[in-house]
């Protein structure tokens, strides 16, 4: 099936540094979605992303759609405590008739 | 992820029993998907569904696995003859449209199958 490469796996930062995260495809995406889920918990969005090329931010996070639309990354700036989780990316294919594919995920620990 | 409703949240069976998982959509939403996560994975797509209608199950267990969205009330996924290797969580997304666009997650059903 298809798949997205999501690194790294796993981060353990100082409070107030800031984090990069990307996903990688070989297919092509029409959406990129980043979500933050919480230990017993759903995912939760934080940001989509829909036009090659888009810059969004939210808050002290920012993420772009790659200009080939097969790749995206997550910066989040000054990290704080509550910023610990698992972040998934997840798309949707072009031509999908809406069903995401997900990252694997990468666990962030912010150190205090 | 307020608004989608999903329940029970922790789930216990039997191998050999039926689970049953249910999921309310956020008000207006027309369309229900269905995902699987084992642990230290992603969200695995099982099925899409609008009301009355299975869009896309290509990502559903052949037997065992059902999947319904009735006009009246709130989407289920059925396991029946439940085996241990069932256990996960399950997650029911919706959104408003279908195909690429924002989809919100309901907290997940825990399935454990002793």
């Amino acid at each position: 099936g298809q798949q997205l490469n999501q690194s790294p796996q796993s981060m353990f930062i100082q409070e107030g540094e800031d984090v990069s995260m990307n996903c990688t495809s070989s297919s092509i995406f029409n959406t990129w979605l980043w979500y933050k889920q919480d230990p017993g918990e759903g995912p939760v969005l934080l940001i989509a992303l829909y036009k090659a090329g888009e810059l969004t931010s939210n808050g002290r996070l920012t993420a772009q759609f790659g200009i080939t639309r097969k790749d995206s990354f997550l910066n989040i700036s000054a990290s704080i405590p509550s910023d610990v989780g698992i972040y998934f990316c997840a798309g949707h294919l072009r031509g999908s008739q809406g069903n995401l594919i997900f990252g694997k995920g990468t666990k962030l620990s912010v150190k205090p | 992820n307020a608004g989608v409703m999903q329940n029970p949240r922790h789930l216990v069976r039997r191998r050999g029993q039926e689970a049953r998982l249910r999921c309310s959509p956020m008000k207006g939403h027309s369309h229900v998907y269905w995902y699987r996560q084992l642990p230290e994975e992603g969200l695995k797509f099982m099925v899409y569904l609008q009301k009355e209608n299975i869009i896309d199950e290509s990502g559903m267990p052949k037997e065992r696995f059902s999947a319904e969205f009735p006009k009246e009330g709130p989407s289920i996924l059925r396991i029946q003859q439940v085996v241990r290797g069932d256990s996960a969580a399950y997650f029911c997304a919706s959104s408003p449209v279908a195909a690429n666009t924002e989809a919100f997650f309901g907290q997940g059903t825990r399935l454990t199958v002793v």
